[in-house]
């Protein structure tokens, strides 16, 4: 049963629009994930987040910007989607301390996958 | 560099006929290593975390083995239920990003 939930499922979006792709977990976790995901690629982490008020820059260089004002949600958004942006964007929470390195699994969310034409 | 190498890409078995997934790393300072499952349209799914070479770890038909260099991941009399794409992903001491590897896409024909 997911915990985790993002919406849009999927998105079709024209090239310069504004984008936000929700999401939301339920388990009280303190960390939380962005990756993207292509076809036979791996995962790649794009934005973290500690808790509320925290949020870093993942290994994968993005365009786009993530906030954390409550513990439940982890929006991404987009400020003028372009073709490249094209991907399955995954969210996921962790347990665990907020401020110490744990290695707690990763619980995700069934991803957005966001077309740009 | 930090790298994670799945084999094979994929991977086709009967029903009944078991196989292994390979899962080779080359990292300093191994803290764990993470197997995932993920169905077509959804999100990874938690299987797994080894620790230590020697680690064994199993859940129903799956079985999960660390050495020093790479993690196999067995699967004993597969179901058509078992077909999924299997990922490995690594996290070091003193950095809690995983690094993952690309999968081996695992079919079960009936």
């Amino acid at each position: 049963e997911a915990d985790i939930y993002q919406t849009p499922r999927y998105l079709v979006i024209g090239t310069g629009k504004k984008i936000t792709l929700e999401c939301s977990q339920t388990m009280g976790h303190d960390k939380m994930y962005w990756y993207q995901q292509d076809p036979g690629m791996e995962l790649h982490l794009i934005h973290y987040s500690y808790g509320v008020n925290s949020t870093e820059k993942g290994d994968l260089s993005s365009e786009s910007t993530v906030s954390r004002i409550r513990t439940e949600h982890f929006p991404l958004t987009l400020e003028s989607a372009r073709p490249s942006h094209t991907s399955q964007y995954l969210c996921a929470s962790s347990a665990g301390p907020r401020d110490l390195w744990d290695n707690s699994p990763l619980h995700f969310g069934n991803g957005t996958r966001l077309t740009v034409t | 560099e930090d790298q994670v190498t799945q084999s094979p890409e994929a991977l086709r078995l009967q029903e009944g006929e078991s196989s292994s997934l390979n899962c080779s790393y080359t990292v300093s300072g191994l803290r764990g290593l993470f197997w995932y499952r993920q169905d077509p349209g959804k999100g990874p799914e938690f299987l797994f975390t080894l620790y230590s070479a020697g680690e064994e770890k199993e859940k129903e038909r799956l079985k999960a083995t660390l050495t020093k260099k790479e993690s196999f991941l067995h699967i004993t009399a597969p179901k058509p239920e078992d077909s999924a794409t299997y990922l490995c992903a690594v996290q070091i001491f003193g950095n809690e990003k995983l690094t993952f590897g690309t999968g081996t896409r695992l079919t079960i024909i009936p």
